[in-house]
């Protein structure tokens, strides 16, 4: 059973460039999630898809970010002119969920994140 | 606004010594709810969770919690720790149908 991928673990990046992350989500699995994570919190979401559609976007994604799925399997992050406050772990993470269903579709699975660090 | 509190930002036990974290959510809907274990260097992994039914669930390595809906809590407990579970420990809500929201997290050291 694969579970959820993220490529690269490790990004460090100078202030004011580019970056692009990516899930690869446990294969069945509809719905794809990222989640920000910073030192001594948890978990804060940002954004999911339904298969390729983006259907939610939390406040905490500012323009700089944008997230696709353009085939409803893998998805990419990207980061536009980074700054240290981006500095984070970036988490993924996938369920097979479907619309009106109960309990264990709501279940996340995570993958090891990729940790971002602007200088 | 909703929010997950757990009470215990660090906890530091000895070997077979009781664990009980707590968690308190504040949403008065219909939640699922859930409990995450981050252990060194590893990636999040779900430890138990509770839709419905029964409020006392077991979940994994010995890990059970117990929903209590009058006073919003959903609290981890283990009778007996061991160095193997020293680890970070997160409480989660899932208020709609897609957000997970998590609590701070509680670092658990055990000292063998």
């Amino acid at each position: 059973d694969t579970g959820v991928s993220q490529d690269p673990r490790h990004k460090i990046t100078k202030r004011g460039q580019n970056v692009t992350f990516r899930c690869d989500p446990i294969s069945e699995h509809n719905r794809l999630y990222w989640y920000r994570q910073t030192l001594g919190q948890g978990p804060e979401f940002l954004t999911y898809f339904q298969n390729e559609a983006q259907l939610e976007k939390s406040r905490l994604l500012s323009d700089r970010f944008s997230a696709e799925r353009p085939k409803g399997s893998f998805s990419t992050l990207e980061i536009q002119r980074t700054e240290q406050g981006d500095s984070a772990m970036y988490l993924c993470a996938s369920s097979l969920t479907r619309p009106g269903s109960l309990g264990r579709a709501y279940e996340q699975y995570f993958g090891p994140g990729t940790r971002l660090t602007v200088t | 606004a909703q929010s997950v509190s757990q009470h215990n930002h660090h906890v530091i036990l000895s070997e077979a010594a009781s664990l009980e974290l707590g968690c308190n959510y504040s949403y008065g809907g219909t939640v699922n709810l859930f409990w995450y274990v981050q252990y060194p260097g590893q990636h999040l992994q779900l430890l138990l969770k509770y839709f419905s039914g029964d409020p006392l669930v077991k979940g994994i390595k010995g890990f059970e919690a117990e929903f209590i809906k009058s006073k919003f809590s959903f609290n981890l407990r283990k009778p007996s720790v061991q160095w193997s579970d020293t680890a970070e420990y997160f409480c989660a809500v899932n208020l709609n149908d897609y957000k997970l929201s998590f609590g701070a997290g509680t670092t658990v050291t055990v000292r063998a």
